[in-house]
């Protein structure tokens, strides 16, 4: 079955630290791919999306991710991690009409 | 104001009973969806629309009934409502082409009780 998976519920890392989020999809040809991020209590916000060229994207909040095919991958990454970025981060991909989502993963980030 | 409400933001409701949550977009985007959010599953697509007069389902459709008589506009209903309806629903919005950025409601919460 086609599918997003988000491997990591959880992760915690302190302030300052670097941090990767996994996201790996089962679809066959390349798919749009995108990472969103959730606060409590609000709706979805875009990081940035993926959908050809440079394998490496940037978004905001500093944020970065990196398309790799033959790992079926879109992960996303940022060198040094704020309080305010703890949330709850999506990986989704495009398909057709629809955008199907991963399971989420939940940040925490220790002072 | 520009954007995608929803309404209501919270709503509790007995078992069996009919409820209407609203979506509004600003924007006159063609495609429109509505996910529930649950613990574990992340988003999962209930419906989506591609034009006025235009749905199909979605991943999870059973339950639900949607209508689009109206490009901004795309209400879900739960016919009859169950306690495993209890969710917070999420509707969003784009323009043509799966590439293009969705923009998401500030989500509904509905609880069946």
């Amino acid at each position: 079955a086609q599918s997003v998976t988000q491997p990591d519920i959880h992760i915690t890392v302190s302030e300052g630290a670097s941090l990767e989020l996994r996201c790996n999809y089962s679809y066959g040809a390349t798919p749009y791919l995108f990472w969103y991020v959730q606060s409590p209590g609000q709706g979805l916000q875009l990081l940035l999306k993926y959908f050809s060229g440079d394998t490496l994207v940037q978004g905001i909040k500093g944020f970065e991710a990196e398309f790799k095919r033959s790992q079926s991958s879109f992960n996303l990454r940022k060198p040094s991690v704020h309080w305010s970025d703890a949330a709850e981060y999506f990986c989704a991909v495009g398909r057709g009409n629809k955008l199907v989502f991963g399971a989420g993963t939940i940040l925490r980030v220790k002072s | 104001d520009a954007g995608i409400t929803q309404s209501p933001r919270y709503k509790i409701t007995e078992t069996g009973r009919q409820v209407t949550l609203m979506c509004h977009q600003t924007w006159s985007h063609s495609y429109m969806f509505w996910y529930r959010q649950d613990l574990g599953h992340g988003l999962r697509l209930i419906y989506y629309s591609a034009a006025a007069d235009i749905t199909d389902k979605g991943e999870v459709p059973d339950g639900y009934v949607v209508s689009r008589s109206k490009t901004e506009n795309f209400p879900l209903t739960l016919e009859s409502a169950t306690r495993s309806q209890t969710s917070v629903y999420f509707c969003a919005s784009r323009g043509q082409g799966a590439n293009t950025e969705a923009f998401f409601g500030q989500g509904t919460r509905l609880t069946v009780v």
